[in-house]
């Protein structure tokens, strides 16, 4: 079966640096896929990994360990903007739609 | 370069009743999807196109589902009958094949509530 795992909620504060886990395991993989999504708002496209490593975009940082089925997003001198849910999608196979996670909802506070 | 538009983006209607949703994706992408997203969840596929051939509706809820894209353009989703559990965001998502991301690009979404 297809399973994608993320904590539901996370907390931080403004200035700090936080990072949302997300597990995988799907019958195939062609990238995963990170976008934020505030409420009452269509996702936004954060983040493409497709081979391991680290991919840096400003003051957003995706990993990805295909081997262990693993992902992390790291989010940098928050703001109190980034409060919003950070859904992790994973594509079996090229020009196929997304499998999401539930969504980690993060909290930013003063 | 506008975005995905979607239409309307509120509805309510009473369980039973029929609704429908329009979308119409950025100019040129050949891929259009339509994803059910429930309260506290991720969006779930309900249908692919390319242009206008269904890729995969495996997750369709056929019997009271149903949705076309005439001329690989356009494409409306129908809800008939409806149920109190279709009550949740519709989001028109849509991609082209050039380069190798294949990024999905989201409408606004349609909020449906079922009474």
């Amino acid at each position: 079966g297809q399973n994608i795992d993320q904590p539901t909620e996370m907390t931080a504060t403004e200035g700090a640096i936080v990072q949302i886990n997300c597990t995988y395991q799907t019958s195939g993989f062609n990238g995963l896929f990170w976008y934020q999504q505030h409420a009452g708002e269509a996702p936004t496209f954060l983040s493409y990994n497709v081979l391991d490593g680290l991919e840096e975009k400003g003051r957003f940082s995706s990993f990805l360990s295909r081997s262990k089925g693993y992902s992390y997003l790291l989010l940098k001198e928050l703001q109190m903007k980034d409060s919003a849910s950070y859904l992790c999608a994973v594509r079996n196979q090229a020009g196929t739609a997304l499998i999401f996670g539930k969504g980690t909802t993060l909290s930013v506070s003063s | 370069e506008a975005g995905v538009a979607q239409s309307p983006r509120y509805k309510i209607i009473e369980k039973r009743q029929s609704v429908a949703f329009w979308c119409n994706p950025i100019s040129g992408h050949a891929t259009l999807y339509w994803y059910q997203q429930i309260l506290g969840q991720g969006p779930k596929l309900l249908i692919q196109f390319q242009n206008n051939g269904v890729v995969d509706d495996s997750q369709l809820p056929k019997d009271r589902f149903s949705a076309e894209r005439l001329k690989g353009v356009d494409s409306t989703l129908k809800i008939q009958p409806a149920k109190l559990e279709d009550s949740a965001v519709y989001l028109c998502a849509s991609s082209s094949r050039d380069g190798a991301t294949y990024e999905q690009y989201f409408g606004p979404g349609t909020r449906l509530t079922v009474t």
